[in-house]
Parts: C-alpha cells; structure tokens; sequence
C-alpha cells in the first residue's frame, strides 16, 4: 500500500519567517503534486514534480523532490498571512489510471 | 477558466436513503474521479473513470457506490443506502489524461451529511 506522510500537522509562524513542509513515503512515486486547500474548497494543484532531484520555484515557494522520489519538501521564504492554508502532498499511484493518494495535509498559520 | 462543478454544495440526508452527487467535469477532460475527505482526515480517493467504465476503484467503493456519465457532460456518484460514516466532503476531478504529470482539477466540493 503506498502512504505518503507529511510533517509537521501544524505550522503556526509570524510574517517572515521560512519554513519547510514534508512529504515522506517508504514507496516510489512516479511524481508528486503539492497542493493548497481553502477551507469549503477543493485542492488546488501548486506544482508537478516528476524526475528524482527536481527543483521548482512557484515565488517564494520552492519544492523539491527527493532523489530516490519517495520523498518531497515545500519550503516557502518570508512566510506571509496570505499564504495561511492547507497544503497537501499526492503522489501518483500505481497504474496509469491518474489516481492521486494524498498525504493528510500541513495546516499552516501566519501570524501578522 | 474551465473549472470543475459540483451540485450541491451540501447535501443532507437521512441514513438509508440515497443521494446522487453531481458533478460537470472540464469539457474536453476524458479523466473522472472521485474522492472524498472525512472531516479531519485525509483526501481518499473512491473511483477513477475513463472511456464510460471505471478504471480503478478503492476498497471504500463498495457495492454501495456507483458512477455513470449518463450524458457526456455529467459525472454522478451514487451512493445506494447511506450511512452515518458516508458523511464527508466528496470532490469530483478531471484530466485531460491519465498521465502522471497532467493537472487534475477538483470541484470546489459536496458536503454530506448524514442524520
């Protein structure tokens, strides 16, 4: 069965600050997607990463995926309350049906 | 923007009952799916669908749950005799393809309740 993990649950941090977000799985994913989730609203996809090592930048958010891709970080620089939210992993499951399967999320709060 | 829409946002039902959740997938999408998220867990996936039959489903989707596309618009999922632990946020997605890096969209969400 593939699990992805992420850590920590919560995150709570004043404006400017940097922060990391982890997704960690013992499977091999053919890509990760990191989302964000408002509260009522359904996920919408941040980043696609597909080739072990991968490095995007979306701003001030960087994800990486790592080199073995069973595992990917989120690191967003000088935090800000607009980017309160959920932020959810999901890798790419086995078959080729699309399926995604989901980390249980990161809560994060920025305190002005 | 083409987005993905859902009908209705939320749903009451008493338990036994059956509810059918709606969906309109993007237009040119050819991908269907369906997942849900108990309130403080995580996003399950149920059911994907493609070429109007399901291609992989989850051990949540028993015998109680089906999925049609009756028109080629709509996308439904139907949950025969509900009960209390159905009670979730349901989202609908598409893609334009089944492969690993295509975006799936997601529908703002029904949410479920069963009484």
């Amino acid at each position: 069965t593939q699990l992805l993990e992420q850590s920590p649950q919560f995150l709570s941090i004043q404006e400017g600050e940097n922060l990391t977000v982890y997704c960690n799985s013992s499977s091999v994913f053919s890509s990760l997607q990191w989302y964000r989730q408002e509260p009522g609203e359904g996920p919408v996809l941040l980043v696609t990463v597909v080739t072990g090592g991968e490095v995007k930048k979306l701003k001030r958010l960087t994800f990486q995926f790592g080199d073995a891709r069973k595992d990917s970080s989120l690191h967003i620089t000088a935090a800000q309350p607009g980017d309160t939210g959920l932020y959810l992993c999901a890798g790419a499951g086995s078959g080729n049906t699309g399926k995604l399967i989901f980390g249980q999320g990161t809560t994060l709060q920025v305190k002005p | 923007e083409p987005e993905v829409t859902q009908t209705p946002s939320h749903q009451v039902t008493q338990m036994g009952q059956e509810v059918i959740l709606r969906c309109v997938p993007i237009s040119n999408h050819l991908y269907f799916y369906w997942y849900r998220q108990i309130l403080g867990q995580k996003v399950e996936f149920l059911v994907s669908f493609y070429n109007n039959e399901i291609s992989e489903k989850s051990e949540i989707f028993d015998d109680q749950f089906s999925v049609e596309r009756p028109d080629g618009s709509n996308f439904t999922l139907k949950i025969r005799s509900t009960k209390l632990e159905d009670s979730a946020m349901y989202f609908c997605a598409s893609a334009g393809t089944g492969r690993v890096e295509t975006e799936a969209f997601f529908g703002q969400g029904t949410r479920l309740t069963v009484v």
